[in-house]
């Protein structure tokens, strides 16, 4: 089946150090996006890219880079690892167009910042 | 701005009951869309239900159904005969049609099905 996966699944690292979360899809959609989730916060977005060469910050992106390595990869780092970016981290997909352009997620990725 | 408001942290409803999960939204944009994805305890999020800003139809997808309100802004999720294994974290969210795909996400509602 075509997917979106997520590597690593759990990872707990110290204060300063430098953390890449990786997005990897067969879906062959053009657009991927990389979205924090807080407690109480729903999801919000970080970064967004509809094809290799167009990287988009969102609503969050302080303290966070990403690199669109093809169209079928797309990583988030965190330059240096401060406790409140301690999350949930997901990962979507979505096409240009389609009936309801609606987004797939991978499974998400628990990082603890100590 | 695109605001999503879900005014309901937690529910609690009966097995083979209904449910509706509120949700209001703020745009000043006429071409919108808006999803419900449910996230089950393992933490995947499942895309639901879509409904358009000019579907003139109420979106209807198995037990799911939204009831779209656009005078009142709302698009409440309907979940007919619940069942155990709705229990889950349920967000609705919107993406506004001229800035890209982008989605706005609502605070979510946690629903809890008593046998």
């Amino acid at each position: 089946d075509a997917d979106v996966t997520q590597t690593p699944r759990n990872r707990i690292t110290k204060t300063g150090k430098r953390i890449m979360l990786e997005c990897s899809q067969t879906k062959g959609h053009d657009r991927m996006y990389w979205y924090r989730q807080d407690p109480g916060l729903g999801l919000r977005l970080i970064y967004y890219s509809f094809d290799v060469k167009d990287i988009n910050k969102g609503e969050i992106s302080d303290g966070y880079s990403v690199s669109r390595q093809a169209q079928a990869k797309f990583s988030l780092s965190l330059e240096s690892a401060i406790p409140n970016q301690t999350a949930l981290y997901f990962c979507a997909t979505s096409v240009q167009s389609g009936p309801h352009n609606e987004q797939f997620f991978g499974p998400g990725t628990r990082l603890t910042v100590l | 701005a695109q605001k999503i408001t879900q005014t309901q942290p937690g529910m609690f409803v009966q097995e083979k009951e209904a449910v509706t999960l509120d949700c209001t939204y703020d745009t000043s944009d006429q071409s919108y869309g808006l999803f419900w994805y449910k996230q089950p305890s393992s933490g995947e999020m499942i895309f639901l239900i879509y409904q358009g800003s000019y579907d003139e139809q109420n979106a209807t997808e198995g037990r799911y159904s939204l009831n779209f309100q656009k005078a009142r802004k709302s698009a409440n999720l309907v979940i007919s005969a619940s069942q155990l294994g709705d229990s889950a974290m349920y967000f609705c969210a919107m993406r506004v049609n001229n800035a890209g795909n982008m989605l706005t996400f609502g605070g979510g509602t946690r629903l809890m099905v008593k046998p």
